[in-house]
């Protein structure tokens, strides 16, 4: 079974300086994809960023980047200038092929501090 | 732009009663997922209808039933409530062929309050 690890229950950032969020993931499967969550207060889940297994290019939208190391089977985020509205739960997660049965991690609290 | 709806966004319920999600998907999006996220915990996937028909299914109870409707809303029905299934219950909604494999597009749950 897959299994999706996040082993930083909260971290805090200064406001415009960056952050970097850790995911370690566990499957035996070949073809699947990884995702950040972000979930502020208001509880919606919103989409950051996605990653393909297959692509060994890093996935980048604007201040979100993440660090995809395959054989390590980690997925860690990086947040550049963090600013006060990042301030949220951040989910990993991992879905096996196209299917939308996502598998989060346990999730990681970010504090932003102005 | 719109975005998945569901209703109601809050809700109490006595031990032993039924309560009823409904989701509204976004327009043209094809399957639906259903998810449970316990207080301090992450989302656990329940179920997934892909036009109309069941999908996948994962940790939901047998009290628990769902579908989806010739409009492609879906409904989570829930019997015979306990406690321990007092949650936030997240829809999400994607398009098959997007192109974007797994990208789901969530709503803003419904908070189910059992006592």
């Amino acid at each position: 079974a897959q299994t999706v690890t996040q082993s930083q229950p909260e971290m805090s950032v200064q406001e415009a300086e960056t952050v970097t969020l850790s995911c370690t993931y566990d499957t035996s499967e070949s073809d699947y994809y990884l995702f950040w969550y972000k979930q502020p207060p208001s509880r919606q889940m919103i989409l950051v960023i996605r990653q393909e297994a297959y692509k060994q290019q890093n996935a980048t939208e604007n201040r979100f980047s993440v660090n995809f190391q395959k054989a390590a089977k980690s997925f860690s985020l990086k947040i550049s200038d963090s600013q006060l509205g990042d301030a949220a739960m951040y989910f990993c997660a991992y879905s096996s092929g196209n299917t939308g049965k996502l598998i989060f991690g346990q999730g990681t609290t970010l504090q932003v501090k102005p | 732009a719109a975005g998945v709806i569901q209703s109601p966004r809050h809700l109490i319920k006595e031990k032993r009663e039924t309560a009823t999600l409904k989701c509204y998907p976004i327009p043209r999006h094809d399957t639906v997922y259903w998810y449970q996220q316990g207080p301090g915990q992450d989302p656990q996937f329940l179920i997934s209808f892909y036009e109309k028909m069941q999908s996948d299914k994962g940790s939901i109870p047998d009290r628990f039933s769902a579908q989806q409707f010739s409009d492609y809303h879906s409904e989570l029905n829930m019997s015979s409530l306990e406690l321990g299934d007092s949650a936030l219950y997240f829809c999400a909604s994607s398009l098959a062929l997007s192109g974007r494999p797994g990208e789901l597009f969530f709503g803003e749950g419904s908070r189910l309050t059992v006592l």
